[in-house]
């Protein structure tokens, strides 16, 4: 049973450009959430997609945009990249399931550098 | 004010100690509550969710006081395993998003 796999595990860019991490859900489940980790600090929410739409939205810029696609997987894509967007960017799964708050379970996330 | 406050850390305890960890929630609202635990550069793993009625699961307990708006986790006999970053998680009323405490660093020593 496949949990969660996001890719790459690692990237380096440069201020200014864009880039596109992708994660595939557990087996089963159909909500994608997306997390900012920065060092030494809780991962903070960026936004959740469920059904191709984005249900759900953090305190973070318009840079921050994200696809769902039909088989459930996701893309988190970062224009204008800034010093600050280094940190680890997770991607979390779960079922929807009204009236019950599912735990969102975690890939190994995506380490973004910037130089 | 943050929504999800843990103590700061770190803790350092010998092997066999018990070690309790808290937390505290700014939306009353709010209707979930879970332990992660994070391993250095990993992702955040499920440890427990957190009933009202308090739970356990082996070595590890979690209590909830909602008209506190507090959670605790205490760990009994602590082993070398266990360190790690335990993070205090909470579904923001909406259902959608997971706020996360800052986590509360935890190193069991021989």
């Amino acid at each position: 049973d496949a949990g969660v796999t996001q890719s790459p595990t690692h990237l380096i860019k440069t201020r200014g450009q864009q880039v596109t991490l992708r994660c595939s859900p557990k087996s089963g489940h159909d909500t994608v959430s997306w997390y900012q980790q920065a060092l030494g600090q809780g991962p903070q929410f960026i936004f959740q997609y469920y059904e191709e739409e984005e249900r759900q939205r953090g305190n973070f810029p318009d840079r921050f945009s994200g696809h769902q696609f039909p088989n459930y997987s996701s893309e988190l894509n970062v224009n204008a990249l800034l010093l600050g967007d280094s940190a680890l960017y997770l991607c979390a799964s779960s079922l929807f399931d009204r009236g019950v708050d599912q735990p969102q379970h975690f890939g190994d996330g995506t380490r973004l550098s910037i130089l | 004010r943050k929504e999800v406050e843990q103590d700061p850390g770190p803790f350092n305890v010998p092997e066999g100690a018990t070690v309790a960890f808290n937390c505290t929630y700014s939306n009353s609202a709010s209707q979930s509550f879970f332990w992660y635990r994070q391993d250095c550069r990993k992702e955040p793993k499920l440890l427990m969710s957190v009933y009202s009625s308090g739970n356990e699961d082996g070595r590890f307990t979690a209590q909830l006081n909602r008209a506190s708006q507090y959670i605790s986790l205490l760990i009994r006999d602590s082993k070398l395993s266990d360190s790690a970053t335990y993070l205090c998680v909470v579904f923001e009323d909406s259902g959608y998003a997971l706020n996360f405490g800052k986590g509360t660093s935890l190193l069991v020593t021989p």
